[in-house]
């Protein structure tokens, strides 16, 4: 079991370029989550998926796009990166959506200049 | 408006001491509390929960907890260790409300370091 994994560790972008940040999981979870972290702000959900198909926006979506069609894959677009979306990112994933803990990928490092 | 405050950034204990960290939350839904630890270059791994029907529950050194009237926690950990140096994030969620487990609201996080 590979848990969460999360492409690329770092990424360096120039303002106005898109990319997307790969997630995978192979535990066969529904529940998926996207976070950023910033200094001093703690973690801050972007986007979540309770299963194939569907997402929802979490407490800061703007900026970001997400998809899911598969159980396992969940990636996160930057369509046109700002200095403003340079963090870290998390990429986290759930069995049952009560009582159950969070497993959380390593994280992508993302500088936008 | 941050609905989970950790007022303390930082916290520095000696080898077997206690530690204790602090959080409190506002929103007066949540009600379902975490507490995830964080080493550097890694992601958040989950420590201990507590639901708004308890007031503590305890794993191994792990002991959380939660005065709701206060709208308060705090996680001890007894006897802290060098490993237990980390960010300490705390974390609720309001699942009357429709909320759950991936949607957390995390606060800042307080840096334990522990000193041998």
């Amino acid at each position: 079991n590979a848990g969460v994994t999360q492409t690329p560790k770092f990424q360096v972008l120039k303002t106005g370029q898109s990319m997307t940040l790969q997630c995978a999981q192979d535990m066969n979870h529904e529940y998926m989550s996207w976070y950023r972290q910033d200094p001093g702000m703690g973690l801050r959900l972007i986007h979540y998926s309770v299963g194939a198909g569907i997402t929802d926006q979490g407490e800061v979506p703007n900026g970001y796009n997400v998809s899911r069609s598969t159980t396992e894959d969940f990636p996160l677009r930057l369509l046109s990166a700002a200095p403003s979306q340079t963090s870290v990112y998390f990429c986290a994933s759930s069995y049952d959506r009560f009582r159950e803990t969070q497993y959380f990928g390593p994280g992508t490092r993302l500088l936008v200049l | 408006d941050q609905q989970v405050k950790q007022n303390s950034p930082s916290l520095s204990v000696q080898e077997g001491r206690i530690s204790i960290l602090n959080c409190d939350y506002t929103n007066s839904m949540f009600d379902y509390f975490l507490w995830y630890k964080k080493y550097p270059a890694e992601g958040p791994t989950f420590l201990i929960s507590i639901s708004s029907i308890k007031d503590k529950n305890e794993d191994g050194r792990f002991t959380v907890f939660l005065n709701k009237s206060a709208k308060h926690l705090s996680l001890h950990i007894v006897p802290s260790q060098p490993g237990d140096s980390a960010v300490y994030f705390c974390a609720a969620s309001a699942e009357a409300s429709g909320g759950s487990n991936y949607k957390l609201t995390f606060g800042k996080g307080t840096l334990l370091t522990v000193n041998p």
